[in-house]
């Protein structure tokens, strides 16, 4: 069966710090790939998705990048962190039609 | 209008009780339909997943597609108080690759 690992569960990071968050996907290839940010008491904004090694789509012009290294591989970067990039970020896969995600990122910017 | 819409609650029942979870969207285009559980700060789990019309069950819960009046539901039978969590429905159509969620229903079972 499939798994997503997705670490590390909680960071907290200063203001004007890089970022670097990682997913791996087992069990499945050539997945689509997904980076999603939750707010508190909000629903889930979409990032970032990838349908395959290389290809990046954005989906809001902000302070984040995505890369997809490797096949079952997405990493979340930042440069320079902002206040307004702290949430609980998630990944997320999704293979003929069904779509799970990882545990989750719960970021804190101070 | 979003494209999906979901009654944030919170709805409060006693143990025991039948619950309907709903979600009504717009764009008729939508075939993949999923419900997702997601407790407090932990990643959504995926309970039920449906392509197009009908209903599907497992277990406790029932997922039910109506495409003609663009409305899904969740119903969860014999309700615990380990179901409190709350509850997001989520589409996709096909050819594309997103999914759109609704923003969650806040479930409450009482014991």
């Amino acid at each position: 069966s499939q798994t997503i690992h997705q670490w590390p569960a909680t960071l907290v990071q200063p203001v004007g710090s890089p970022l670097s968050l990682e997913c791996t996907v087992e069990g499945t290839s050539n997945p689509n790939l997904y980076w999603y940010r939750q707010a508190a008491g909000r629903g889930l904004q979409l990032l970032f998705y990838s349908v395959g090694i290389g290809q990046i789509s954005s989906e809001v012009p902000q302070n984040l990048s995505a890369s997809r290294p490797q096949d079952r591989q997405f990493i979340l970067s930042s440069k320079k962190l902002l206040l307004s990039d702290s949430g609980f970020y998630l990944c997320a896969w999704s293979v003929a039609g069904v779509c799970a995600f990882g545990s989750g990122t719960r970021l804190t910017v101070v | 209008q979003k494209e999906v819409e979901q009654d944030p609650g919170p709805l409060s029942v006693p143990e025991g009780a039948i619950v309907s979870l709903n979600c009504t969207y717009s764009n008729s285009a939508f075939q993949y339909f999923m419900w997702y559980r997601q407790y407090s700060r932990k990643g959504p789990e995926l309970l039920m997943y449906t392509y197009s019309s009908g209903n599907k069950e497992d277990g406790r819960f029932t997922a039910q597609v109506d495409k003609s009046s663009k409305y899904i539901s969740l119903f969860i039978r014999d309700s615990q108080p380990s179901d409190s969590a709350t509850y997001l429905c989520a589409m996709r159509a096909s050819g594309t690759y997103k999914y759109i969620f609704g923003t969650g229903t806040r479930l409450k079972v009482l014991a």
